[in-house]
């Protein structure tokens, strides 16, 4: 079955530390890739995301991410954090051509 | 054109009601989808229109919930009969279909139901 699975459901880092959130995804057909960050009650604003071509993606904020298809991975990183980085980090897949699948959500804190 | 927008930003109703909201998609947008997201979990699937055509429903569309997008524009989501299961905030999004690749789903601020 497709599914979606983050590691670890709140990261706590301190601000200027390095950002790691995990996903990996489990499917036959590599898919679409995708990270989004949500703002306490705000919709979802898109980080980035993986089509195809380089598998190192940037994004915005200072946020990238490379798929790793041998390990069926998304993995998402900032190298320095900030507090304003402090959100929920959703990632998703698009398995066909319509529908995303979110992870649960890496609920991310920022200490100064 | 400012993006997705979604009224109201926060419904509260008491159980057995019926309640609607509605989604603007952006304006050249032909797919528009709808995904649920209750606490401690991401956004799940709903149902999607291609124009006017409703193309899929999730199984979580129990018979209660029907959504319309009657010109192929905006689009409402109704449910009857609130249950408290049935709180959570729905998500509208939409996206552009074109002739090949992904096409990028962009979300509206989404709308919160507490169904008391």
């Amino acid at each position: 079955a497709q599914s979606v699975t983050q590691l670890g459901s709140h990261v706590s880092v301190s601000e200027g530390a390095l950002v790691l959130l995990r996903c990996n995804y489990s499917s036959s057909v590599p898919p679409y890739l995708f990270w989004y960050v949500q703002y306490p009650n705000q919709g979802l604003q898109l980080l980035l995301k993986y089509t195809t071509g380089a598998t190192l993606v940037k994004g915005i904020n200072g946020f990238e991410a490379e798929f790793k298809k041998s390990e069926t991975s998304f993995h998402l990183t900032k190298p320095s954090a900030h507090m304003s980085d402090a959100a929920e980090y959703f990632c998703a897949v698009n398995f066909n051509d319509y529908k995303l699948s979110f992870g649960a959500g890496t609920t991310v804190t920022v200490r100064a | 054109d400012t993006g997705v927008s979604q009224n109201p930003r926060h419904k509260i109703t008491k159980r057995g009601q019926n309640v609607t909201f509605r989604c603007d998609p952006i304006s050249e947008h032909n797919r528009l989808y709808w995904y649920r997201q209750t606490l401690g979990q991401g956004p799940e699937f709903l149902t999607y229109f291609q124009n006017e055509a409703q193309l899929e429903k999730s199984r979580l569309l129990s018979d209660r919930f029907s959504a319309e997008r009657p010109k192929g524009s905006f689009s409402t989501l109704e449910i009857q009969r609130t249950e408290q299961g049935d709180s959570a905030m729905y998500l509208c999004a939409s996206s552009l279909r074109g002739t090949s690749g992904y096409n990028e789903q962009f979300f509206g601020p989404g709308t919160r139901l507490t169904v008391l």
